[in-house]
């Protein structure tokens, strides 16, 4: 069984720019977590999906970052404009059962 | 608010030395308690998990956690480490009323071979 992947594994642009990660749960878990962790900090809760709707996204720092989940399968973190702050590892999960099973994570810096 | 502490930032140990990291945690229901490790270079992965049922857990690898309710606590103990314990040790928590987790800020454990 394929895992929870994530692309790009790492990703640097200027501040301003665009960037879009990209998630692909485990088949068929319904749910879809993003978190975030700035370095040295812990890891914070970003938002969550079921299937393809919005749970809860009470974690979105603001509305420079947004999720989508096409039809339920993979999903993507935009950021745009990004900002110095927003570097950091972003990590995808899915669940299904109630055990969340994490991706790689994408490396993102902002310079 | 919810909220998770972990004790130490940095472990140092020897092989064969005993382990116990610390956690609490803030939340004033019913809670599910998690600890995961990052080893370097790879995915975040499920040590153990606490749900219900008896308050002491065994995980993967010899290690375990008690959960202590009166604390509020969950600490994580292996009896013996290894060098191959050394990573990344986060501990979280989830209430019962909703999905997300809320992490700790980590604890770095090093094993001097």
């Amino acid at each position: 069984e394929a895992g929870v992947t994530q692309f790009p594994s790492h990703s640097v642009i200027e501040k301003g720019q665009t960037v879009t990660l990209r998630c692909d749960p485990i088949s068929g878990h319904d749910n879809l977590y993003w978190y975030r962790r700035v370095m040295g900090k812990e890891i914070k809760f970003l938002l969550h999906f079921v299937k393809e709707s919005k749970q809860d996204e009470s974690g979105m720092p603001n509305n420079r970052f947004l999720a989508e989940r096409t039809g339920g399968t993979y999903s993507t973190l935009k950021v745009q404009p990004a900002e110095l702050e927003d570097s950091g590892v972003y990590f995808c999960a899915s669940s299904q059962g109630g055990r969340e099973y994490f991706g790689p994570g994408t490396r993102l810096t902002v310079t | 608010a919810q909220s998770v502490s972990q004790h130490n930032h940095h472990v140092i140990l020897s092989e064969a030395a005993s382990l116990e990291l610390g956690c609490n945690y803030s939340y004033g229901g019913t809670v599910n308690l998690f600890w995961y490790v990052q080893y370097p270079g790879q995915h975040l992965q499920l040590l153990l998990k606490y749900f219900s049922g008896d308050p002491l857990v065994k995980g993967i690898k010899g290690f375990e956690a008690e959960f202590i309710k009166s604390k509020f606590s969950f600490n994580l103990r292996k009896p013996s480490v290894q060098w191959s314990d050394t990573a990344e040790y986060f501990c979280a928590v989830r209430g019962d009323s909703n999905y997300q987790l809320i992490w700790g800020a980590g604890t770095k454990l090093i094993i001097k071979p």
